[in-house]
């Protein structure tokens, strides 16, 4: 267990419908990373946020946006969905915010579009 | 742009026998990770790499990080069916905060 939380584990929607999901850091971890894997691919990183602030930005289409509040828990908006969209959207976390720690991931949701 | 290329993308190999992937970036890294994603799970850590030329070892696994810090590898001896799923390297990405993920390598190991 990684101390990391993601709601929902799996979620079932049609296209054009909105999603938030739902990640909750380790106990101190200051930065939040959202990531997004389809079937048999590597983790594409969408997007950072650090103690409440837009750290650094992927390749996340303009249908999502994040946020982190102010007790660092983060969410992911997912809109207008396609069929495309169905993946593993993982959240990480770590102590601070640059490129050189290691990063903790939560067990992940499956979202699929149908 | 950046990229962070691993090779092999797959690999079957017979239990008891050693598995290798290189992890080769197209820019210097200050740092490298490894991570490893068990079939079904999320990604965990194994372990960093800093120094050029740094050598590392955790039981049967040895990670190398090449001189010039733009390549590393993960060796594996003597393959146990744990040791199954697959294996990412990731480094920061140029100029920003964020971990930049390889391709990753899938390990499947016959028992």
């Amino acid at each position: 267990d990684s101390g990391v939380t993601q709601t929902p584990k799996h979620l079932i929607t049609a296209t054009g419908q909105r999603v938030t999901l739902r990640c909750s850091p380790r106990s101190g971890d200051l930065s939040v990373y959202w990531y997004q894997q389809s079937l048999d691919q590597g983790l594409q990183f969408l997007i950072q946020y650090y103690n409440g602030e837009e750290r650094a930005k992927g390749n996340i289409l303009e249908r999502f946006s994040a946020q982190q509040f102010p007790d660092l828990h983060s969410e992911l908006n997912l809109s207008s969905l396609e069929l495309g969209d169905s993946a593993l959207y993982f959240c990480a976390s770590s102590v601070s915010g640059t490129g050189s720690i290691e990063q903790f991931f939560g067990p992940g949701t499956r979202l699929t579009v149908l | 742009g950046q990229q962070v290329m691993q090779i092999p993308q797959y690999q079957h190999v017979q239990e008891g026998e050693d598995f290798t992937t290189y992890c080769n970036s197209s820019t210097t890294l200050s740092n490298i990770q490894w991570y490893k994603q068990r079939p079904g799970g999320h990604p965990v850590f194994l372990i960093q790499l800093v120094k050029s030329g740094e050598v590392k070892k955790q039981k049967r696994l040895t990670f190398q990080f090449g001189e010039a810090k733009k390549n590393s590898s993960l060796h594996i001896t003597a393959t146990q069916t744990t040791d199954v799923g697959t294996y990412f390297c990731a480094g920061p990405e140029t100029g920003a905060n964020n971990l930049f993920f390889g391709t990753g390598t899938r390990l499947t190991v016959i028992p």
